[in-house]
């Protein structure tokens, strides 16, 4: 089965510093699509950052980049300089040629001022 | 719109009736995903429509769930004969065919079968 694990449920960071989100994916596609979705208290999916399989360089922006690991299926999102609007749940997912799209259960971030 | 609207965005019904969820995606896309989100938890597939093409049906948790798409546009999924274990966010996302293209989520519809 293809999946997506965030051993993480819960993370917490002090407000401007470093917080490091794990995740792991298992799929039998070569070519494939990776991204973190942020998932505040309204509801809405935001899209954070993504990553394509086949590019080496890890993705950055902003404060936000990952730490992408292909033959051991990491794909890790870093925080630089917390913010108190960064508090939601995350999410990581893949994204297949076919468009098999899945998620994982999500980390909820808090942040403290 | 310029994104994916979703209705009703709250849902409270009896156990035992029917309920229908709409979602209007953006123009022009041509995929189109459900997902389910029981309270603090992840995102389950349920059912993704691309263009003409079957849907995939592979998550739809039972056959009192199913799902249309009609002209390539609006979704509208129907839960038939409501059990309080379906009390959750439906959410809807829809992007272009690309994989390497984000979903574009709604808002979501919060059902709550008492």
């Amino acid at each position: 089965a293809q999946t997506v694990t965030q051993s993480q449920p819960e993370m917490s960071v002090q407000e401007a510093e470093t917080v490091t989100l794990s995740c792991t994916y298992d799929t039998s596609e070569s070519d494939y699509y990776l991204f973190w979705y942020k998932q505040p208290p309204s509801r809405q999916m935001i899209l954070v950052i993504r990553q394509e399989a086949y590019k080496q360089q890890n993705a950055t922006e902003n404060r936000f980049s990952v730490n992408f690991q292909k033959a051991a299926k990491s794909f890790s999102l870093k925080i630089s300089d917390s913010q108190l609007g960064d508090a939601a749940m995350y999410f990581c997912a893949y994204r297949t040629r076919g468009n098999d799209m899945r998620f994982g259960a999500g980390t909820r971030l808090t942040v403290k001022p | 719109g310029a994104g994916v609207s979703q209705s009703p965005s709250n849902k409270v019904t009896e156990k035992g009736k029917d309920v229908e969820l709409r979602c209007d995606p953006i123009s022009g896309h041509t995929a189109l995903y459900w997902y389910r989100q029981s309270l603090g938890q992840g995102l389950e597939f349920l059912i993704y429509f691309q263009g003409n093409s079957a849907p995939d049906k592979s998550g739809l948790p039972s056959d009192r769930f199913s799902a249309e798409r009609t002209g390539g546009s609006v979704s509208t999924l129907t839960i038939q004969r409501t059990q309080q274990e379906d009390s959750a966010v439906y959410l809807c996302a829809s992007s272009p065919y690309t994989y390497n293209s984000p979903l574009h989520f709604g808002n979501g519809t919060r059902l709550t079968v008492t």
